[in-house]
């Protein structure tokens, strides 16, 4: 599976948006951009995931460069509730598991 | 109605102990998960069982035994714990498409202490 690279941390003000930036310049034609978050003491939780496509769902909008070497996951109305350790994996097919990295701690401020 | 649920939600037992702990998913799905979440917060697999069958074994001592009596259910058992295996366990389940992009959810964790 593709290694990610994501910043250790990010803030963000209640309200705004949340852009949360993730690399995989080695990620191949058949790998997944997944995105869970995992809020304090709980289980992940699963927001988004695509292929080439930007995708938009409830929770969240996934933007994956053309080149599909990056993306960025954007909650569009962060909320102190949003504050969480979130995780982008690259994964695909039937080969590899689900690789969790550090991911980055996004801290929503009043 | 919790889609994965598992007991207890906090264990705590001497060093040399068996015990086990519960995972139950009511989402249909055919795929389940054990997860080890260590004291630095990485998240690694550990087992995944397909149909009750196992598919994925990570490197676990082999004191570690996951069952599956069927496939709403997985459970994990722990012989002789040791120090270290004092972590947050999650379970989670996906469907069952071939595919390891299915998507997963996960229970809210069991903490083990082992003291």
């Amino acid at each position: 599976d593709a290694k990610t690279t994501q910043p250790t941390s990010m803030d963000c003000a209640e309200g705004r948006a949340a852009n949360l930036p993730c690399n995989h310049s080695t990620i191949s034609g058949n790998e997944y951009v997944y995105w869970y978050r995992q809020i304090h003491s709980q289980g992940p939780q699963y927001i988004i995931h695509g292929l080439k496509n930007n995708e938009t769902n409830e929770m969240a909008s996934l933007i994956i460069t053309e080149d599909r070497k990056s993306s960025t996951l954007i909650l569009p109305h962060a909320t102190l509730r949003d504050t969480a350790v979130y995780y982008c994996i690259a994964i695909g097919g039937s080969q590899g598991n689900l690789i969790f990295g550090k991911g980055t701690k996004l801290s929503v401020k009043p | 109605d919790t889609a994965v649920s598992q007991t207890p939600k906090y264990l705590v037992t001497q060093m040399g102990n068996d015990k086990s702990i519960k995972c139950e998913q009511n989402l249909g799905h055919d795929t389940m998960y054990w997860y080890k979440q260590d004291s630095k917060k990485f998240l690694k697999i550990m087992f995944s069982y397909n149909n009750k069958e196992l598919i994925i074994n990570e490197t676990v001592p082999n004191r570690f035994s996951p069952k599956s009596p069927d496939k709403a259910h997985l459970n994990l058992h722990i012989n002789s714990l040791e120090l270290g295996d004092s972590a947050v366990y999650f379970c989670a389940s996906s469907p069952w498409t071939g595919m390891r992009t299915d998507t997963q959810y996960f229970g809210p964790g069991t903490r083990l202490t082992v003291l």
